[in-house]
């Protein structure tokens, strides 16, 4: 059972260069998010899908875009890659909404804008 | 606005010496409380959880937390640490009302010395 699976691992890019970063899970799961963590600053959420065929925005918005693709699969996109963009990003899943929601995470993808 | 405060950003301790991870949340309503755990190199693990009930909650690997809703804490807690405790601690909360809506702390480091 893997669980929640993340592609690539690490990626470096320029600035203004654009890539798609990969989730898919395989617990079945309703929602699926998307984090980024920063040092001193915790996990902040970009985008959520809270079913499939739903997207709405997170803390962090600005600079990306998300495709919930089908029940397994959210990716997230960066159009145009800024340097404010590095950052470690963490995909996750649960459930749904209910009232003993746990999410679960991916191992991250490391993300170097230059 | 929703908040989670983790009072100590690095914490370093001898092997065997006891831990204690203050964490504070602002919200006036019902919560679930979390607390996530991410080893070097890995993903985030869920630590332990309080959703209702006994306040004192127990975990994995001899972790445990006491929810004190008159001071809105959930401080992590265990005994004697090991050094393959090292790993950076996150407490986080979900408002009950939305419970897709998971807010973190800024995170812990915490380094343990053999």
């Amino acid at each position: 059972n893997a669980g929640v699976t993340q592609t690539p691992k690490f990626q470096v890019l320029k600035t203004g260069q654009s890539m798609t970063l990969q989730c898919a899970q395989d617990m079945n799961h309703n929602s699926m998010y998307w984090y980024r963590q920063d040092p001193g600053m915790g996990l902040r959420l970009i985008y959520y899908s809270a079913s499939e065929g739903t997207t709405d925005k997170g803390e962090v918005p600005n600079g990306y875009n998300v495709s919930r693709l089908n029940k397994r699969e959210f990716s997230l996109r960066l159009e145009s890659a800024a340097p404010s963009q590095t950052s470690v990003y963490f995909c996750a899943s649960s459930d749904g909404q209910g009232v003993g929601n746990i999410q679960y995470f991916g191992a991250g993808t490391r993300l170097s804008v230059l | 606005a929703q908040s989670v405060s983790q009072h100590n950003h690095h914490v370093i301790l001898s092997e065997a010496a006891s831990l204690e991870l203050g964490c504070n949340y602002s919200y006036g309503g019902t919560v679930n409380l979390f607390w996530y755990v991410q080893y070097p190199g890995q993903h985030l693990q869920l630590l332990l959880k309080y959703f209702s009930g006994d306040p004192l909650v127990k975990g994995i690997k001899g972790f445990e937390a006491e929810f004190i809703k008159s001071k809105f804490s959930f401080n992590l807690r265990k005994p004697s640490v090991q050094w393959s405790d090292t790993a950076e601690y996150f407490c986080a909360v979900s408002p009950r009302s939305n419970t897709g809506k998971l807010i973190f702390g800024q995170g812990t480091t915490l380094q343990v010395k053999p």
